[in-house]
């Protein structure tokens, strides 16, 4: 795709309940980034993908919060019993290989808790 | 540990006025060096990156950053801001193959 497309850009759920949040990455782009935005902070790292593997997932803040990759490409974060405070936007980002090259971002899913 | 501090969390400028958003980082060897814009609802776009050679690098939107290896810092800057440049700045860096780390952002809001 043009650029990496993550959706639901919104999603509404009540406490309690599991959500599933996919991304899109640039095709071919070997890495993959989740990132955690709660209002007001910076970007929290979530998970790290090379391909399928996650080599670094030491950002997951919880046993409750898991990622997948297919394929080389698409990503699915699932939170599961959600909490109010994992209330956020959750972006996601794609790099191509080699070490100098940026992470294109996309959109992000705003995540409410309710 | 390796960090990266953008000591304002806001700034407020007139149109016009010249801009500079500061960034410091904590690493041992030269990172690689980014800033990133965050239109409110958008994700974050690439404004300019470092990664050698010349240390005054130029980035899309008329802005340009300094890397300045004495001081850490990699300061962001504008000679004259537009209306639509408020937005959430991040300066982030790149260590090792993959690992980025942002900073808190700057939050930059322009007076008419």
């Amino acid at each position: 795709g043009a650029g990496v497309s993550q959706s639901p850009s919104n999603k509404v759920t009540e406490k309690g309940k599991d959500v599933e949040l996919r991304c899109d990455p640039i095709s071919g782009h070997t890495a993959l980034y989740w990132y955690r935005q709660s209002l007001g902070q910076g970007l929290e790292f979530l998970i790290y993908f090379q391909g399928n593997s996650a080599p670094d997932k030491s950002g997951l803040p919880s046993d409750r919060f898991s990622a997948e990759r297919t394929g080389g490409s698409v990503s699915t974060l699932t939170i599961q019993r959600t909490q109010q405070e994992d209330s956020a936007v959750y972006l996601c980002a794609s790099r191509d290989r080699g070490l100098n090259t940026e992470a294109f971002f996309g959109q992000g899913t705003r995540l409410t808790v309710v | 540990a390796q960090s990266v501090t953008q000591p304002d969390i806001h700034i407020t400028v007139s149109e016009g006025a010249s801009l500079e958003l500061r960034c410091n980082y904590s690493y041992g060897a030269t990172p690689y060096l980014f800033w990133y814009v965050q239109s409110p609802g958008q994700g974050l776009q690439l404004l300019l990156k470092y990664f050698s050679g010349d240390t005054l690098v130029q980035g899309i939107k008329g802005f340009e950053a300094e890397f300045k290896r004495s001081q850490s810092s990699f300061n962001l800057r504008k000679p004259s801001v537009h209306w639509s440049d408020a937005a959430e700045y991040f300066c982030a860096v790149g260590l090792g193959t993959y690992k980025y780390i942002f900073g808190t952002g700057t939050r930059l809001k322009v007076l008419a």
